[in-house]
């Protein structure tokens, strides 16, 4: 079956200006995570949705980043007003549930470049 | 503070030189300890969970153990297709079901 699918792959955007990320997790998949993952890094959590719900938060770095999954499958990450520091691999991850038993699925990623 | 280090932070083998990564944690509690392998421009693929000290598990040429403060990753008679970066995440205890996730390492496997 697909995957967890994300678009774009590639965004480049000027500073300033407002983006979104989107995500598609895998049929079924009822939690869906957003981590960021700079050059040489490990990933880094972002937030983490049950269903529609925002179960966690708490790794969103300020009030510009925002995310949605209205219908509890397809996610979109919000950037307002972008800041270089932005610059980044914007991944997407889904599971069959919340819990350690269950597997995280990584996306492709977007590739973030502010300029 | 959750902590994860992994090491080293680049390793190169010969084709068929075995060897091992580590993962070295902190945490106040663990719910289980992941290992993902990533290729370049490409999303982690999942390869291990491991629940608690003293588990193992193994896949193909790959073998990760666990203790109480650290994982291992061995790569028996690696092949240049084992070539990619390697990450260790865990899920602590008092956490939603976030992975807090080491910064890796790169493994280059030479013909």
């Amino acid at each position: 079956g697909a995957g967890v699918s994300q678009t774009p792959s590639n965004k480049v955007t000027e500073k300033g200006k407002y983006v979104e990320l989107r995500c598609d997790p895998i049929s079924g998949h009822t939690a869906l995570y957003w981590y960021r993952q700079s050059l040489g890094q490990g990933p880094e959590f972002l937030i983490y949705f049950q269903g529609t719900g925002a179960a966690d938060d708490s790794g969103l770095p300020n009030d510009r980043f925002f995310a949605v999954r209205p219908e509890g499958s397809v996610s979109t990450l919000k950037i307002q007003r972008t800041e270089r520091g932005d610059s980044a691999v914007y991944l997407c991850a889904s599971s069959l549930g919340g819990g350690t038993s269950y597997e995280q699925y990584f996306g492709p990623g977007t590739r973030l470049t502010v300029t | 503070e959750d902590q994860v280090t992994q090491s080293p932070e680049a390793l190169r083998l010969q084709e068929g030189e075995s060897s091992s990564l580590n993962c070295s944690y902190t945490v106040s509690g663990l719910r289980g300890l992941f290992w993902y392998r990533q290729d370049p421009g490409k999303g982690p693929e999942f390869l291990f969970t491991l629940y608690s000290a003293g588990e193992e598990k193994e896949k193909e040429r790959l073998k990760a153990t666990l203790t109480k403060k650290e994982s291992f990753l061995h790569i028996t008679a690696p092949k240049p297709e084992d070539s990619a970066t390697y990450l260790c995440a865990v899920h602590p205890m008092d956490s939603s079901y976030k992975l807090i996730f080491g910064s890796g390492t790169r493994l280059l496997v030479r013909p």
